[in-house]
């Protein structure tokens, strides 16, 4: 059974210091694998997919890492503005098991200006 | 991408009574999902919708507890039955995508007193 797991669960830094959250996965047969951010009271926005045959993905400040053979993956986030602060989520997709979604149980961001 | 409606956005419920969420996508997606957040939690996958089939449950989840409906490629519908204080959560619709993306509705904050 897949198992995912966000370190740390929270984390507190100033404004304008570099972000760097943790995902870790126990089944390397992941299909791809997707970073969320929920903003409180809130659904769930994609911010990253990165297929499994790919090493990384970048969208402006946000960058995100693949080792699927490590079973990890890293969210850097540069520069964290205040507007950055939110629970990002990391969640594998295996499609042998109907494209479902396993997620992370996340991180807490706090951007302190 | 997806947009992806859901009604009710918050409610309030007796214990004992039931309540419907409709998930409306813009576009025909192959596959939509239903998930279950519990306060400071992460996401569980409910179950698979299924057009024109019943939907698959994850272990834990039963159709009794949780009918869904899926009459088309853009509608779905997803019964909390006999709700208890234990069945306050955000629900959330989610839909599979092109390129396997996986996108959310905004979610359904049931609160059961």
């Amino acid at each position: 059974k897949q198992e995912v797991t966000q370190i740390p669960a929270a984390l507190s830094v100033p404004e304008g210091e570099n972000l760097v959250l943790n995902c870790s996965f126990t089944d390397s047969a992941i299909y791809n694998l997707q970073w969320f951010r929920q903003d409180p009271g809130k659904g769930l926005t994609s911010l990253l997919l990165i297929q499994s045959s790919q090493r990384e993905q970048t969208s402006g400040r946000l960058n995100a890492s693949l080792d699927k053979s490590s079973g990890r993956s890293t969210l850097y986030i540069a520069a964290s503005q205040p507007g950055d602060s939110a629970t990002y989520l990391c969640a594998v997709m295996i499609k042998a098991a109907g494209n479902k979604l396993t997620f992370g149980g996340g991180t807490r961001v706090l951007v302190k200006p | 991408s997806a947009v992806i409606s859901q009604k009710p956005s918050r409610d309030i419920c007796q214990r004992g009574t039931s309540l419907t969420i409709q998930c409306q996508v813009d576009s025909q997606v192959t596959m939509m999902f239903w998930y279950r957040q519990q306060p400071g939690q992460s996401l569980t996958l409910i179950a698979t919708a299924n057009q024109g089939s019943e939907a698959t449950y994850e272990s834990g989840f039963v159709i009794d507890k949780f009918p869904i409906s899926r009459p088309n490629l853009t509608f779905s519908t997803l019964t909390v039955s006999n709700m208890s204080p234990e069945d306050s959560s955000i629900y959330l619709c989610s839909v599979l995508s092109s390129g396997n993306t996986i996108y959310f509705g905004e979610g359904s904050w049931l609160t059961v007193v």
